[in-house]
């Protein structure tokens, strides 16, 4: 069965820490990989996107690294602000004329002053 | 552009009611989607349309109906709710891709329905 798990479930650091949020897949065919993020009370928006063939990508203070081998994926945020508190979703989508996606339940993320 | 909006924001309904949960997009998108949101778990498909006039089932559409009478406009129906359908329902839309192209879903703010 097609999965996408994410951990920790919930990390709270400081402002001005980093942080490493990690997304583990079973999906095969394997298309791409998204992350996005969710604030308190809005619909997800995309931060990055990577191919299998694509090893990090960065959005701003987001760097996202894949291993399509091990099917792992991390988020990295640097210099925290008081606004990444947020979710942050993993989403993994198959390479198949159905194009399923796998959403991940999620990291919730707290930044303390 | 207002992107991806959804109506109500919030709502409470009894056991048995029904209701109508309305997407709009203005981004002229063939392909809409509503998704359930529940704590501990993933963005859940309901039902999905990939064109004006065409609806799909996806990964949990019992006690829900959808229809898509204009491009812009995806309306999710639920006849009988149940306490089961608590949730944050979310609507999002996509532009058209050729072959197995890349693209991006655009979420709209949520719905928070509760059923006593």
């Amino acid at each position: 069965k097609n999965q996408v798990e994410q951990s920790p479930q919930s990390l709270i650091i400081l402002e001005g820490k980093n942080c490493t949020l990690q997304c583990n897949y079973t999906v095969s065919p394997f298309s791409n990989l998204r992350w996005y993020k969710q604030d308190t009370g809005r619909g997800p928006v995309s931060l990055t996107i990577m191919t299998f063939s694509e090893n990090t990508k960065s959005n701003g203070r987001y760097t996202a690294t894949l291993d399509a081998d091990t099917k792992q994926s991390s988020l990295h945020i640097t210099a925290s602000q008081l606004s990444d508190s947020a979710s942050y979703i993993c989403v993994v989508r198959e390479y198949s004329s159905a194009s399923k996606i796998i959403f991940g339940s999620g990291t919730r993320l707290s930044i303390r002053p | 552009n207002a992107g991806v909006t959804q109506t109500p924001k919030f709502r409470v309904l009894k056991t048995g009611q029904s209701m109508t949960l309305l997407c709009a997009q203005d981004m002229n998108h063939e392909y809409m989607y509503w998704y359930r949101q529940d704590p501990g778990m993933g963005l859940r498909l309901i039902h999905y349309s990939v064109g004006e006039g065409t609806t799909a089932k996806g990964e949990v559409p019992d006690g829900y109906n959808v229809s898509r009478l204009k491009k812009q406009n995806f309306l999710l129906g639920l006849e009988s709710a149940a306490p089961s359908q608590t949730s944050v329902y979310f609507c999002a839309s996509r532009g058209k891709t050729m072959g197995l192209g890349e693209y991006e879903q655009f979420f709209g703010p949520g719905t928070r329905l509760t059923v006593l």
